[in-house]
């Protein structure tokens, strides 16, 4: 499985729009970029994944980098609810198992 | 419905106990999932189940023994557990079991849906 990186933590207030960063330098030419995240006292999930094309739904945006190397995240308004480990997963040929990386903590400031 | 439905929601029990954690899910999904995860970390795999088989095991330990008894219901049976295997134990559901080779566009939309966790204490 690809090896990701992201902030360990990252700070916003509320209504803004933030951006989450992850690198995926080893992704392979097939893994697609998955997001989860885990609100807390809850399981992991799912936001959003994508491929090479930048995606859109109704929780966030993903935007892939044109080397697919990177990604980020972005979520348009934050919210108190937005608070939570976000985590990146290139999705391995496989495609049975999420290997979680160590995610980034979002507080989100009212 | 996309539910997936864990109990108990916590355990305590000691080292000599047998107990058991039980996830159900009613969504047709035909691939299920036990993770761990222990405080301040990420979950991490321990058993898959393709269509009431298990597929995958992680190198876990016997003293945890999963069974699939029908494609709705997943139990992870304890045994003889010591005090580091206290954790949050989460289960988890996909529509199918991943494939060899080159991920077809469903598989990769193959997104799994998580119970809330068993938090597990072993005294």
């Amino acid at each position: 499985d690809a090896k990701t990186t992201q902030p360990n933590s990252m700070e916003s207030n509320e209504e803004e729009p933030v951006h989450l960063p992850c690198n995926h330098s080893t992704i392979s030419g097939t893994d697609y970029i998955h997001w989860y995240r885990q609100l807390p006292s809850q399981g992991p999930e799912y936001v959003i994944h994508g491929l090479t094309s930048n995606v859109n739904n109704r929780m966030a945006s993903l935007a892939i980098a044109e080397d697919r190397k990177s990604s980020t995240l972005i979520l348009h308004r934050a919210t108190l609810r937005d608070a939570a480990v976000y985590y990146c997963i290139p999705r391995g040929a496989s495609g049975s198992r999420l290997t979680f990386g160590e995610g980034t903590q979002l507080t989100v400031n009212p | 419905d996309t539910e997936v439905t864990q109990t108990p929601k916590h355990l305590v029990m000691g080292m000599t106990n047998k107990k058991s954690l039980k996830c159900e899910q009613h969504m047709g999904h035909r691939a299920m999932y036990w993770y761990k995860q222990k405080a301040k970390k990420p979950p991490e795999l321990m058993f898959v189940y393709s269509y009431e088989k298990l597929s995958i095991n992680e190198s876990v330990p016997s003293r945890f023994s999963p069974e699939c008894p029908n494609s709705s219901l997943l139990n992870l049976h304890l045994h003889a557990l010591q005090p580091e295997d206290s954790a949050l134990y989460l289960c988890a559901s996909s529509l199918l079991p991943g494939l060899a080779g080159e991920i077809p566009p469903h598989i990769a939309k193959n997104i799994q849906y998580f119970g809330a966790g068993t938090r597990l204490s072993v005294l």
